[in-house]
Order: C-alpha cells, then structure tokens, then sequence
C-alpha cells in the first residue's frame, strides 16, 4: 500500500517548456488536490477533482490543466513553464471533503 | 486578507517546556479545522482534527473557539522530534477548498 506517489520527484525546465506531473494513488479515495507551496504563501490549491472525469479550479489555476481519466490517477500539467511556477507541488487525496488528506512526498520544480 | 493566518515563529523551546500556538481564520461559516505537520523538505501529514468540543491526543491538544475564530494546539512535554512547522487548515463546506496557514515552526533545544 503506497498511498499516494508523485513523479517525476524533481525537475528543471526551460521557460516555455511543457511538462506534466502524474499523482497516483491506492486507497480509492474520491477526491484529489493539486497543491503547490512556496515560501511564506503555505499551501495553495492549484486544482482538485471530486470523482473520475471531473476537475475543477481552486484559489491559483492560471497556467495550469489537470486530467482524472481514472480514478486512481491525477495529472497537472503546465503547457508553457515561467519562472513563477518554480514552487514545490504537492498531490493529495482524501476520502470526503471534510476528512483527511494524504499527501505525496512532492516535485521540486525548477523554471529557468 | 489571509483565510487562515498563524504566527510563523520560529519557537526555540528547551526539551520538556509546554508550547502553544493559535491559528484565526477570517471566515465564519469554516466548518472543518485540521493541524497538520510538516517536516523539513517533507509532505504535510495529519496531526489531529479539531473537534468543537476540544480534543486530547497524549501530549497534543487542540482547541476550537468559534466566537474569536481560532484554533489552538498545545504541546506538553516536548520532545526533540516534535521540532517542525505546524499548519493550521481550515475547510468551509459550502466549498471544496481547504486554506492552509503559512506554518508555525517549532524547534526543540536539548
């Protein structure tokens, strides 16, 4: 029982790069969160998705997609990568909106 | 304004010492509050929920006002491995979003 894996675990892009970062998890929650956290600002919710097929914003969406084709799996992606995008993503998963999440270990992201 | 707004610190505490650290948050109907720690260079991971009546879990309590809009989280006893940032995150139901506090950072001396 992994509980939830993010990959790649660090990455250094070019501006106008595109990557996509894959959060997988096993305990068959329903909901899932896109996170990124940078110095004095906490955590901040890029998107989440509350079931297969289904995705939504959160508080800081610009310049990011998302994608839940299965339930287990929770892709972002950033089509054209700028410097303020250099943060630390973090993927979560809980159960019910209300009930805990659990978090992958992150991606260190780098934008040059 | 800041959803959730905690005091980064740093906490120097010696080994033993009781610590405390309060977390506001600024809306009202906020239904769910959780403390979460996180190590450095590490994910978040749960500490306790914070139930309106207050809860205990061995050393750790926490604590729900709703009239001041804050939550609290006591250390007894601290030890060497409790030294970490501490979030405060808060849910409003009528959302889907969880706001997280910037950390309270904790460090315990020997």
């Amino acid at each position: 029982n992994a509980g939830v894996t993010q990959t790649p675990k660090f990455r250094v892009l070019k501006t106008g790069q595109s990557m996509t970062l894959l959060c997988a998890q096993d305990m068959n929650h329903e909901y899932m969160y896109w996170y990124r956290q940078d110095p004095g600002m906490g955590l901040r919710l890029i998107h989440y998705s509350v079931g297969e097929g289904t995705t939504a914003k959160g508080e800081v969406p610009d310049g990011y997609n998302v994608s839940r084709l299965k339930k287990q799996n929770f892709l972002l992606g950033l089509e054209s990568a700028a410097p303020s995008q250099t943060s630390v993503y973090f993927c979560a998963s809980s159960s019910d909106l209300t009930d805990t999440q659990y978090f992958g270990p992150g991606t260190r992201l780098t934008v040059l | 304004r800041k959803e959730v707004e905690q005091d980064p610190g740093p906490f120097n505490v010696p080994e033993g010492a009781t610590v405390a650290f309060n977390c506001t948050y600024s809306n009202s109907a906020s239904q769910s509050f959780f403390w979460y720690r996180q190590d450095c260079r590490k994910e978040p991971k749960l500490l306790m929920s914070v139930y309106s009546s207050g809860n205990e879990d061995g050393r750790f309590t926490a604590q729900l006002n709703r009239a001041s809009q804050y939550i609290s989280l006591l250390i007894r006893d601290s030890k060497l491995s409790d030294s970490a940032t501490y979030l405060c995150v808060v849910n409003e139901d009528t959302g889907n979003q969880f706001y997280f506090g910037t950390g309270t950072s904790l460090t315990v001396i020997p």
